[in-house]
């Protein structure tokens, strides 16, 4: 199989602090992930999208000072949101896609392997 | 570009009825779509794809999904409702495989 684990499951900090969750690919190298946010009974937003060794890309109006992605390795990617305040409560989720294997065919079809998401509640 | 609309916030079912959850596709490239199974405080759980090969897609669970392009729909569908089923559904496409564009999402509710 392939399993994404998401770390902290939940978190609780206060305004102002900073919280780092962590997406590790257990079970085979990701060369691209994507942290996503989803709103209370609504869908998952793209935040941005970190390959391996390179700077993130932030979709639009989302402050990339703010949500700090590292993707140090093949297996890990971080999400950090500095300063945290109540309105970035929300669900976290991240996904990652599998590296392509020269002869992989039809057994890599680009899909993505979702974590179990984190939830952030800022006071 | 591409999206998504799921028509329905949320849809009732008896269990053991059918299940058919709508999805409607926009894509200017030839789209690759997915069915999403989220429960309450968890990740996403892929039921099935569609990637240009068979368009009448077999998933988990007992779902199926058919892409019909004269209809730009990826429609899943349940002959028989259980009550386990009831979750959250997400629709989702992507020309390239690089970024996937979500729909809003179908909560199923599953009554006895």
């Amino acid at each position: 199989g392939a399993v994404v684990s998401q770390h902290p499951s939940r978190v609780i900090c206060k305004s102002g602090t900073s919280v780092k969750i962590e997406c590790r690919s257990l079970d085979f190298q990701a060369t691209t992930m994507f942290w996503y946010r989803q709103f209370p009974k609504q869908s998952l937003m793209l935040m941005a999208t970190s390959n391996e060794g390179s700077k993130a890309t932030y979709e639009q109006g989302v402050e990339k000072d703010k949500f700090l992605i590292n993707h140090a390795s093949l297996t890990l990617s971080t999400l950090t949101v500095t300063s945290a305040h109540p309105e970035d409560s929300s669900f976290y989720i991240c996904s990652a896609r599998k590296r392509i294997h020269p002869g992989a065919g039809l057994s890599n079809t680009g899909e993505l392997f979702f974590g179990e998401g984190s939830r952030l509640t800022v006071l | 570009a591409q999206s998504v609309t799921q028509l329905g916030s949320h849809v009732s079912v008896s269990e053991g009825a059918l299940v058919l959850l709508r999805c409607n596709y926009s894509s200017s490239v030839p789209p690759y779509l997915f069915w999403y199974v989220q429960y309450p405080n968890q990740g996403l759980q892929l039921l099935l794809k569609y990637t240009s090969a068979a368009t009448l897609v077999k998933g988990i669970n007992g779902f199926e999904a058919e892409f019909k392009k004269s209809e730009t729909s990826f429609h899943l569908t349940k002959p028989s409702a259980h009550m386990s089923d009831a979750a959250e559904y997400f629709c989702a496409v992507t020309g390239s495989f690089q970024k996937l564009v979500f729909g809003t999402g179908t909560r199923l509710l599953v009554s006895p």
